[in-house]
């Protein structure tokens, strides 16, 4: 596709239930990026990809919160027994970093507004 | 983030120009950029620029680094009605993958 896509764009789901989030990043980016980002805020960085490898989940709040990106294309963020505290908007970004790439410019999706309820 | 500061609101009349500024933290940063968020869309990129610049120059779009004080701006000249929008600086630092936002800037034109 032409951009960074990612669905749903909205999920409403109830306190205690799992949510999986899908990142469709631009065709060839290598790097692949979640952020999340609070109302009133600008985004927070939870993880990051360069093809299937994970290389830094440092921001990850807690290890109900995970991460893959099994054939180093599409990314699904999962976060487990949802709590209030994790409603916010989840947005994903993907890099190309090729050698040309001078920048290590991120390009972003719209994101997907997770309400827990 | 906290290693990134910006003031929260700016309004500008149509025509004039607008001056959105950013402190930073940390010395290492590497590249600065400015990202523009619109109601429902996502980040889109403005304009960025290495640390080892002073300014950069894009159209309407002037960016001023004083790596010193360690202070960003972006000056919009001529703004107009579309520019509002909320504007986030970002800094990266040495290993490039990690962006480090600042709150977000709104910014209100009035015709």
């Amino acid at each position: 596709g032409a951009g960074v896509s990612q669905s749903p764009r909205y999920k409403v789901t109830k306190r205690g239930q799992d949510v999986a989030l899908r990142c469709d990043p631009i065709s060839g980016h290598v790097s692949l990026y979640w952020y999340r980002q609070a109302l009133g805020q600008g985004p927070e960085f939870l993880t990051y990809f360069n093809y299937e490898a994970q290389q830094d989940k440092s921001g990850l709040p807690n290890d109900r919160f995970s991460a893959e990106r099994p054939e180093g294309s599409i990314s699904t963020l999962t976060i487990q027994r949802t709590e209030q505290r994790d409603s916010a908007m989840y947005r994903c970004a993907s890099s190309d970093h090729a050698l040309a790439s001078s920048s290590y410019e991120q390009y972003f999706g719209p994101g997907t507004r997770l309400t827990v309820t | 983030g906290e290693d990134v500061e910006q003031s929260l609101f700016l309004s500008v009349r149509e025509g004039d120009s607008s001056v959105i500024n950013c402190t930073y933290t940390d010395s290492s940063s590497t590249y600065l950029y400015w990202y523009k968020q619109e109601p429902g869309a996502g980040l889109q990129l403005l304009t960025y620029i290495f640390s080892n610049m002073d300014m950069k120059q894009d159209q309407r779009l002037t960016v001023l680094l004083n790596k010193k004080d360690k202070h960003l701006s972006l000056r919009i000249a001529d703004t107009q009605t579309g520019d509002s929008a909320i504007y986030f600086c970002a800094e990266s630092r040495y290993n490039f993958n990690k962006f480090y936002f600042g709150s977000g800037t709104k910014l209100n034109v009035k015709p």
